[in-house]
């Protein structure tokens, strides 16, 4: 399996500019994830859909930020416009529903994919 | 408030030793316990899945223990190598079972 795929690995941009994020989960995986991590804060989780759909959003930070998954093997996190605040390595994950729903203990692994590092100038 | 600490905050150890790291959380109710491995310029990688009847779970080298009374748990590697160098990431479900509540991180390295 390919695991976890993200792009761009790097992205380096101006503040005020649009910053598009991808990742491909891996195949026949219910949930999908994206994290930020920064020195400071550790790892946040930003949003995380199940079958397409979002199920939270609590963790964007603000209306600059959105995510979409338009199908089951493809989403973009959005930054509109960027701010150098925003720099830090954002991961998306996925992962196997537990069997038993939401607000089910779920004993699966998240996979992660290997970050895209975002600098704004 | 869900919180999960770790101890130390890093740590250096010589090739072929042994050592542990330690994780304490508040997170309520608890589902599960978790332990991921994080190269540098990588994402973590899930080493162990713990649950509250599971008192230890190993994976090659690397054991995990868990005691739920004192909410406490600890990740023990063995004969320690050069590529075990990494942050090692506590990690408990919180609200809702799938947000992660993350440890801030153990930064290991082994040296030659």
């Amino acid at each position: 399996d390919a695991g976890v795929i993200q792009s761009p690995r790097h992205e380096v941009t101006e503040m005020g500019q649009e910053v598009t994020l991808r990742c491909k989960p891996i195949s026949g995986h219910d949930y999908l994830f994206w994290y930020r991590q920064t020195m400071m804060r550790g790892l946040e989780l930003l949003i995380y859909f199940n079958n397409n759909v979002p199920i939270d959003d609590s963790g964007m930070p603000e209306d600059r930020f959105s995510a979409k998954m338009p199908n089951a093997s493809f989403s973009t996190l959005k930054i509109q416009p960027s701010e150098p605040r925003d720099s830090a390595v954002y991961f998306c994950a996925s992962s196997l529903a537990s069997g038993g729903g939401q607000g089910v203990p779920s004993n699966q692994p998240q996979h992660f994919g290997d970050g895209t590092r975002l600098s704004i100038l | 408030k869900n919180q999960v600490e770790q101890s130390p905050q890093s740590l250096i150890i010589l090739e072929g030793k042994n050592c542990t790291l330690q994780c304490n959380y508040t997170v309520s109710p608890f589902s599960n316990l978790r332990w991921y491995k994080q190269d540098t310029g990588r994402g973590p990688v899930s080493l162990t899945i713990m649950t509250f009847s599971e008192n230890t779970k190993s994976n090659g080298r690397y054991t995990a223990t868990l005691d739920a009374d004192t909410k406490q748990s600890s990740l023990h590697i063995t004969a320690s190598q050069l590529s075990d160098s990494a942050s090692y990431i506590c990690v408990v479900p919180g609200a809702g079972f799938q947000k992660l509540v993350f440890g801030t991180g153990t930064r290991l390295l082994v040296s030659p």
